[in-house]
């Protein structure tokens, strides 16, 4: 059972638009929620997090939105920039679990000149 | 500015061969992890260290076993490796145990087991 989901494996994006990247839990208990993201041969970095008591929060290009009722989460990146193509994962935890994540299987994102 | 150092960063591994992944963190934090990635899924995790000291299961902890050697330093162990356990392993660290701090990853060690 995935508890966390983004649905989507790839995302294509030109330059300088909007680039979305979606993200569904399940677990109700989760209390705080990541992402990270990934280029090939190398560890996740953190990119920017959310606590359950938020609905937004923004980091330079960088914005996450929260909708806790769809148990729904999604990462904006404004503009897309090449250096952007990555793969993206989101990953949630609970308050007693605290460092223990559970990510989701990651979005590849390519964005295009 | 090393961070979470990884090694070996490849392994090749025959059936019932055992082996220790190595992780060693520069950044003076309290708890460390180790997580799996297979193709098409997230991070699971394995075993972590919540603080020197203490070691906790994961997600997926069976046919690893782990140490935390010191504050800087938590090892992952495979007895007897499967090719299950085929896999990209990523080490990481955080300050403390709690929700709103980020983990810091290592650059991963991709084993293979024939």
């Amino acid at each position: 059972d995935q508890q966390v989901k983004q649905n989507s494996p790839s995302l294509s994006v030109q330059e300088g638009r909007i680039s979305i990247l979606n993200c569904d839990y399940t677990n109700s208990m989760f209390d705080y929620f990541l992402w990270y993201k990934k280029y090939p041969a190398e560890g996740p970095t953190f990119l920017i997090s959310i606590s359950s008591i938020k609905d937004k929060n923004e980091d330079g290009r960088f914005t996450v939105f929260l909708n806790k009722s769809a148990k729904h989460l999604s990462l904006h990146i404004v503009p897309s920039q090449p250096g952007d193509s990555a793969v993206y994962f989101c990953a949630a935890s609970e308050i007693q679990g605290a460092q223990k994540l559970v990510f989701g299987q990651g979005t590849r994102l390519t964005i295009n000149p | 500015n090393a961070g979470v150092t990884q090694t070996p960063k490849f392994q090749v591994l025959k059936t019932g061969q055992s082996m220790t992944l190595q992780c060693a963190q520069d950044m003076n934090h309290n708890s460390m992890y180790w997580y799996r990635q297979d193709p098409g899924m997230g991070l699971r995790l394995i075993y972590y260290s919540a603080s020197e000291g203490t070691t906790d299961k994961g997600e997926v902890p069976n046919g690893y076993n782990v140490s935390r050697l010191n504050k800087r330093e938590f090892s992952l162990r495979l007895e007897s490796a499967a090719p299950s356990q085929t896999s990209v392993y990523f080490c990481a660290s955080s300050e403390i145990w709690v929700g709103n701090q980020p983990q810091h990853f290592g650059d991963g060690t991709r084993l293979s087991i024939l």
